[in-house]
């Protein structure tokens, strides 16, 4: 079995401020850790994955997620952050080779001006 | 069209009605899956299809009928749902190659409303 849990379920920053949002996964078998975005009335889009080799993956929009076994973690990051980047989160993971996704609550991210 | 496609965009229906949700990709993808995604709840699965067989029924009721002729096209039929039903249904795609699924490609949603 396979869980993920989304620290934050709100993250509001102002524009160009760093940003952090937090994800944690329990598996009993190797993991694949997904980042999506979900912007408003819109389905979700790709942001970053990892599947192997690096532990620090670079994804779209500028983001970056590390991915750390031993503390369980995948957390997404931004160093700067856009009024565009205002959505919500999604962190997701798949144990081994099988098709089962499973998503966090999500964390809606609001920048403001 | 690029990527997955779902139409239509939004829909409302009453309990009594029939309607239908379709989901197209041109991803060149072999396994297509059904998602809902309702207000403060994790994401879902509903039902997974690979090369058309149905693989992932996730105890859904049966109100909810997929269907799904080729590997590009997938269906959610409805029919007298629940106003608890009213949801963004996601459809979304994924290859599958030796029993190894790669990462699933979403489309933009249907958003249903039950009256």
């Amino acid at each position: 079995a396979q869980s993920v849990t989304q620290l934050d379920s709100q993250v509001p920053v102002f524009e160009e401020a760093p940003v952090e949002l937090r994800c944690n996964y329990s598996s009993s078998v190797s993991v694949y850790l997904f980042w999506y975005v979900q912007y408003p009335n819109q389905g979700l889009q790709l942001l970053l994955k990892y599947l192997s080799g690096s532990t620090l993956v670079k994804g779209i929009n500028g983001f970056e997620a590390e991915f750390n076994k031993s503390q369980t973690s995948f957390h997404l990051r931004k160093p700067s952050v856009h009024i565009s980047d205002t959505a919500e989160y999604f962190c997701a993971v798949k144990g081994g080779s099988n098709y089962k996704l499973t998503f966090g609550k999500g964390t809606l991210l609001t920048v403001n001006p | 069209e690029t990527g997955v496609t779902q139409t239509p965009r939004h829909l409302v229906m009453g309990m009594t009605n029939k309607k239908s949700l379709k989901c197209e990709q041109h991803l060149g993808h072999n396994a297509m899956y059904w998602y809902k995604q309702s207000a403060k709840k994790p994401l879902e699965l509903m039902f997974v299809y690979n090369f058309k067989e149905q693989t992932e029924n996730n105890s859904v009721p049966s109100r909810f009928s997929p269907e799904c002729p080729n590997s590009s096209h997938l269906f959610l039929h409805l029919h007298t749902l629940q106003p608890e039903d009213s949801a963004l249904y996601l459809c979304a795609s994924s290859q599958d190659q030796n029993g190894y699924t790669d990462t699933q490609y979403f489309g933009p949603g249907t958003r249903l409303t039950v009256l």
